[in-house]
């Protein structure tokens, strides 16, 4: 099955406790993203990866790291994490990360909230 | 970057046709439109994408008219199952343009 998977799904953690967030995709997409979800807020997107060792800023990077080794994993890094990165985070892949190519959008993963204490 | 406007929240009964209308006045050339349902606490998934006139699936048609300032979702005889945050997004070749705004609320009563 085409899927994007995150874990873990669910983490409640302390203020400056390094954590990753891992994100892998099984459609060898070359393009992948992170979005954080806030109230009020939309989806904000954190850093995006055009493929394999290319990754650039998204709206919101401050605070976050991201990976890019393999094609398939996307890993998110908070190497300091704070409160005010509680939010739902989540993973994206697409074919080529540009809308007139990829015609079916973006794949999301099904989540992961994160609570820091 | 192409900034969307979309209502906050809509209403609408089973069984109905409803029409979600997002407006992207600064849409460039090489943009394309395209619409997300998202679920509470699941990721958004891809309903339709579209350029210019009309695109319909199996779920959904995309309506764009002329001037490509504007763009309308039809969602024909929904159901309860469609209760849902629906996005607009414009973009182009640029992954760095995927901006969500803040989608419309779309409540389906019995």
């Amino acid at each position: 099955e085409a899927q994007v998977t995150q874990n873990p799904r669910y983490l409640i953690t302390v203020t400056g406790k390094k954590l990753t967030v891992t994100c892998s995709q099984n459609m060898n997409h070359e393009y992948m993203s992170w979005y954080r979800q806030d109230p009020g807020l939309g989806l904000r997107q954190i850093y995006y990866s055009m493929n394999v060792e290319v990754t650039d800023k998204g709206d919101v990077p401050e605070g976050y790291k991201v990976s890019r080794k393999e094609k398939r994993n996307f890993p998110l890094i908070l190497e300091s994490p704070s409160p005010n990165q509680t939010s739902l985070y989540f993973c994206a892949s697409s074919p080529t990360g540009r809308a007139r190519m990829d015609r079916t959008g973006q794949f999301f993963g099904p989540g992961t909230r994160l609570t820091v204490l | 970057l192409a900034k969307t406007t979309q209502p906050i929240s809509m209403d609408s009964y089973e069984g109905q046709e409803v029409n979600i209308t997002c407006s992207h006045n600064n849409i460039a050339t090489n943009d394309y439109i395209t619409w997300y349902q998202q679920f509470p606490s699941q990721g958004p998934r891809f309903i339709i994408q579209g350029y210019k006139t009309k695109v319909t699936n199996e779920v959904a048609s995309l309506f764009i008219p002329a001037d490509r300032k504007s763009s309308t979702l039809s969602l024909p005889r929904v159901s309860l199952s469609d209760t849902a945050v629906y996005y607009c997004l414009v973009g182009s070749g640029s992954a760095r343009q995927l901006t969500f705004g803040s989608g419309t609320q779309l409540t389906v009563l019995p």
